[in-house]
């Protein structure tokens, strides 16, 4: 089975706190992708990568800032937490290619920002 | 304008009971998947649908895939309080990216 684990379920900073989230599967898959859900707003694309060192603006990359050292890792940097990037945050994989494959998410992060 | 249109936004049924949920666009796509997400956790794949007219089956569940390629509905029989969740339809974008509805949220009850 594909897995996708977060190192967080729950996590609360501060306003102005530099946070790091990760993501590591282990299916060797080229794409990786974070996304925030927001009640009423649906699932929003922050950023993807469909390779090492490359990474790709979503629909929302503001205030966000992603890094992928090593195919299995992908992370998430919020410079400077606001109390609007209260979310729930979940990472994905799929594999690489010309076509859309199925995306495998991980558990989620719950962060928030006070 | 929402790539992807789902109805209803909330469905709330006795265990038991039949129920259908949308997805629908103004838009062609080749291919179309359906998630499920439970309280708290990441959504899980179901079924992919790429063919027009295509119907497929998954237990309890099954998925059409509707003839000119721009919608699609979810068939749950008998509904069972773990069917509970938050269905989502998706479409590829860009080759990488999917775009996904806003997503039906279901609970059963029993």
């Amino acid at each position: 089975d594909v897995k996708v684990t977060q190192s967080s379920r729950y996590l609360v900073k501060r306003t102005g706190e530099k946070v790091f989230l990760e993501c590591v599967q282990d299916m060797d898959h080229e794409n990786m992708f974070w996304y925030r859900q927001d009640p009423g707003l649906g699932l929003r694309l922050i950023y993807f990568s469909y390779d090492v060192k490359m990474k790709e603006k979503g629909d929302i990359p503001e205030g966000y800032s992603v890094s992928r050292e090593k195919k299995e890792r992908f992370s998430l940097i919020l410079e400077s937490a606001s109390t609007n990037q209260t979310s729930m945050y979940l990472c994905a994989s799929s594999q690489g290619g010309t076509r859309t494959y199925e995306q495998y998410f991980g558990p989620g992060t719950r962060l928030t920002v006070t | 304008t929402q790539l992807l249109e789902q109805s209803p936004q909330f469905l709330s049924i006795q265990e038991g009971e039949n129920l259908t949920v949308y997805c629908n666009s103004s838009s062609v796509f080749s291919s179309l998947q359906w998630y499920r997400q439970e309280p708290g956790e990441g959504p899980v794949l179901l079924v992919t649908v790429v063919t027009g007219g295509e119907v497929k089956k998954l237990k309890r569940l099954t998925f059409q895939f509707g003839d000119a390629r721009k919608d699609s509905s979810l068939h749950i029989t008998a509904a069972q309080p773990g069917d509970t969740g938050l269905y989502l339809c998706a479409v590829g974008q860009a080759g990488t990216a999917l775009i996904f509805g806003k997503g039906t949220t279901l609970s059963v009850s029993s």
